[in-house]
């Protein structure tokens, strides 16, 4: 069975850092690019970025609204992605969801969601 | 940046009825990389179609999705109680993967 389990999120000052976690289990991590993508309370969903998979040389692309700020990374030998975020702003609030993406299209396509984790930045 | 708006915002209708939902693209979407997602309340989203046209993996064929230039439609042939429910379309052809802004069909 195909899982993605986000951890990490929490309350935060704004201008620290946090650091989010997408365990996944079920499949062949490496295979896979890996998008995040977040939803503020009571809002629709905006994509964050994304990182290839090491086979298209692994590397990343970011929304605008982030660039600069968050950093994706991946470790294939433990099946786990990471979203770096520094100096964390109030409009970033929001639950943040992990998806496995399949090498189709730019960015590859979302098929299996994480559960999502919800991240505060307040002061 | 490929901005997608969805119509309409609010779909209102009774289980067993139609419901088609609509996705306008900006620009070209190449290859047809637009996905549907449906979202209910406290859940993650879940893949419907992919490639404008596609059911992704146990996806009940009274869901369907058709593609024509710039326009995508998702439409629900019957509606049963479990698809009410907020709907998103993404396109995956270039980053950033844009999102529409969702369509939310709720009992009528």
């Amino acid at each position: 069975e195909v899982q993605l389990v986000e951890s990490g999120g929490g309350l935060v000052q704004p201008g620290r850092s946090l650091r989010l976690s997408c365990t996944t289990s079920g499949f062949t991590f490496g295979d896979y690019a890996v998008n995040w993508v977040r939803q503020a309370p009571g809002q629709g969903l905006e994509w964050v970025g994304f990182i290839r998979y090491k086979g298209y040389g692994g590397t990343t692309e970011y929304a605008a609204s982030v660039e600069g700020r968050f950093t994706i990374s991946r470790d294939d030998s433990k099946g786990i992605a990471d979203l770096q975020m520094n100096s964390l702003k109030t409009e970033d609030t929001a639950v943040y969801y992990c998806g496995r993406a399949r090498n189709y299209g730019h960015i590859g396509l979302i098929d299996y969601w994480g559960q999502g984790t919800l991240v505060t930045v307040s002061s | 940046e490929i901005v997608l708006t969805q119509s309409p915002d609010t779909l209102s209708l009774s289980p067993g009825e139609r419901a088609t939902l609509s996705c306008r693209a900006s620009q070209t979407v190449a290859s047809n990389c637009l996905a549907w997602f449906q979202q209910k309340p406290g859940q993650a989203p879940r893949l419907l179609i992919y490639g404008a046209s596609n059911r992704a993996t146990d996806i009940p064929d009274r869901f369907s999705g058709s593609a024509s230039g710039t326009d995508f439609t998702l439409t629900i042939s019957r509606l049963e109680p479990e698809d009410f429910a907020v709907y998103y379309c993404q396109q995956y052809s270039k980053s950033p993967g844009t999102f529409g802004q969702g369509t939310k069909v709720e009992i009528k």
